[in-house]
């Protein structure tokens, strides 16, 4: 099974920052690797697909970018409502893998 | 617009069973693969299994966690796909999620849609 190792599991912000989370994927996945975004209480909703292609409805402060094993999703000027926990996700291979997750504190 | 709605969600003893159900709307039901995810309370996102389209001969996965005990099957009649668990834990306690899938593979709409979830909790 390929893992993904993500990082930071959580971290904190502050309104205006830049944040980014990587995700490693144990062996190369090309780019079929998804970001999510979930808030309490509330399911997933997809920010990114194919690395790098922005989901239709989400803000363009949100990118992802990468291929093989090293991927990123930065959050460009945050907002309140991006206060959340982020996955991502491979679905090179089954069974499919998430990340552990990464959860953005206001600071 | 896309909509799932998950049900069946219950208290069970372990050792018991329990079919989750989905009820798809708003597209080509037939055309997508549906994968169910779950949450652990507190936890991260799981990949449970999923049931390819017709096309793929409704061909299954699943993830090692739940081989041999839980089946996924769909009724293309009803536009509604099952999750059937049986031999159930304390471990299968989770916030069951049916995600619309891809319609096949590497096309990048994996996991796209998401239902609202549905509570299974496994204690005696």
């Amino acid at each position: 099974d390929i893992q993904m190792t993500q990082s930071p599991s959580a971290m904190s912000a502050s309104v205006g920052d830049r944040v980014t989370i990587t995700c490693r994927a144990s062996q190369g996945i090309s780019n079929y690797l998804v970001w999510f975004q979930q808030k309490p209480g509330k399911g997933p909703k997809r920010l990114i697909y194919a690395a790098s292609s922005l989901q239709s409805g989400v803000p363009s402060r949100f990118s992802g970018s990468g291929s093989g094993t090293e991927f990123t999703l930065t959050i460009n000027s945050l907002q309140p409502e991006d206060f959340a926990t982020y996955y991502c996700l491979q679905y090179d291979s089954y069974p499919l893998t998430f990340g552990g997750g990464s959860r953005v504190e206001i600071k | 617009e896309v909509q799932l709605v998950e049900s069946g969600g219950d208290l069970v003893q372990p050792g018991g069973s329990l079919r989750l159900s989905c009820a798809a709307s708003g597209f080509s039901f037939s055309d997508h693969y549906v994968d169910w995810v779950r949450q652990a309370p507190g936890k991260g996102l799981e990949w449970v299994g999923l049931m390819r389209n017709r096309a793929h001969s409704y061909s299954t996965e699943y993830a090692a966690s739940v081989k041999g005990r839980f089946t996924v099957s769909r009724d293309e009649s009803k536009n509604s796909v099952y999750l059937q668990m049986n031999s159930l834990n304390i471990d299968d306690t989770a916030v069951y999620y049916c995600t619309r899938g891809t319609e096949r593979a590497y096309d990048g709409k994996t996991l796209e849609y998401w239902g609202q979830g549905t509570v299974v909790t496994v204690s005696s």
